[in-house]
């Protein structure tokens, strides 16, 4: 089964400054076809996970463009231009390319 | 906008059954996509069930699979999970949510969750 492994675990952050997660995974996310294979959700407080990325880059309809992802194989980034006050809650990063599909611990972002 | 909607017993017994429902609104589940299940045990992370393809191929987590079934009842367009000889350890929040990426990855809608306790 693949692994996948957050950090930091949590993210105090002033409003206004960027942020910045990491996502890795213990098997390469990247498809025969080229895609990388790994959403990220927001789950804010006292609510359903919501659905950010996928494919590693593609932002979901309606997110806003502070919010981006990257990277490849292994190592993925989800960051966060300026973080408002309403991006605070737990941030899971997902492997897609294999079952079980498999989440990451999470990362709590809060307000400074 | 699409609507999920998880139902079935706040409290099961240790050595029973948990049976839950998830209730689609505005889509119909055998046009296309995955539909799945997630858990999540008070204050901890997020673990995949299962889900099941439109046309019927289902996909179980390993740590769940012997005591797992998704199935799926488009004449009601409603899916169904069941998990057989429950302890305390499945005690959790549980979210139906439709995927459309591959084994319903790409979850874009969720339900709202249903907390399921287990206890005598």
């Amino acid at each position: 089964d693949i692994v996948m492994t957050q950090s930091p675990l949590s993210l105090p952050v002033t409003p206004g400054e960027p942020a910045s997660i990491s996502c890795r995974s213990s098997q390469s996310l990247v498809h025969s076809n080229g895609y990388n294979y790994l959403d990220w959700y927001l789950q804010k407080p006292g609510q359903s996970p919501q659905l950010l990325i996928n494919l590693g880059s593609n932002r979901a309809s309606g997110v806003p463009d502070r919010f981006s992802g990257s990277g490849s194989g292994t190592d993925f980034t989800l960051k966060i231009s300026r973080v408002e006050a309403e991006d605070v809650g737990v941030y899971y990063c997902m492997q897609a390319i294999q079952t079980p599909l498999a989440f990451g611990q999470g990362t709590r972002l809060d307000i400074k | 906008q699409v609507q999920l909607q998880e139902s079935g017993p706040g409290l099961v017994k240790p050595s029973e059954t948990l049976s839950l429902t998830c209730t689609v609104s505005r889509y119909s589940i055998s046009t296309n996509y995955y539909w799945g299940w997630i858990r999540q045990p008070p204050g901890k992370g997020l673990e995949w069930i299962g889900s099941m393809y439109y046309t019927g191929s289902t996909y179980y987590n390993p740590s769940l699979k012997s005591r797992v079934t998704i199935s799926i009842d488009t004449s009601k367009n409603q899916f169904s999970l069941k998990l057989t000889s429950v302890t305390a350890a499945d005690t959790a929040l549980y979210y139906c949510a439709r995927g459309t990426g591959s084994y319903s990855s790409k979850m874009d809608y969720w339900g709202q969750g249903t907390l399921v306790t287990v206890s005598s």
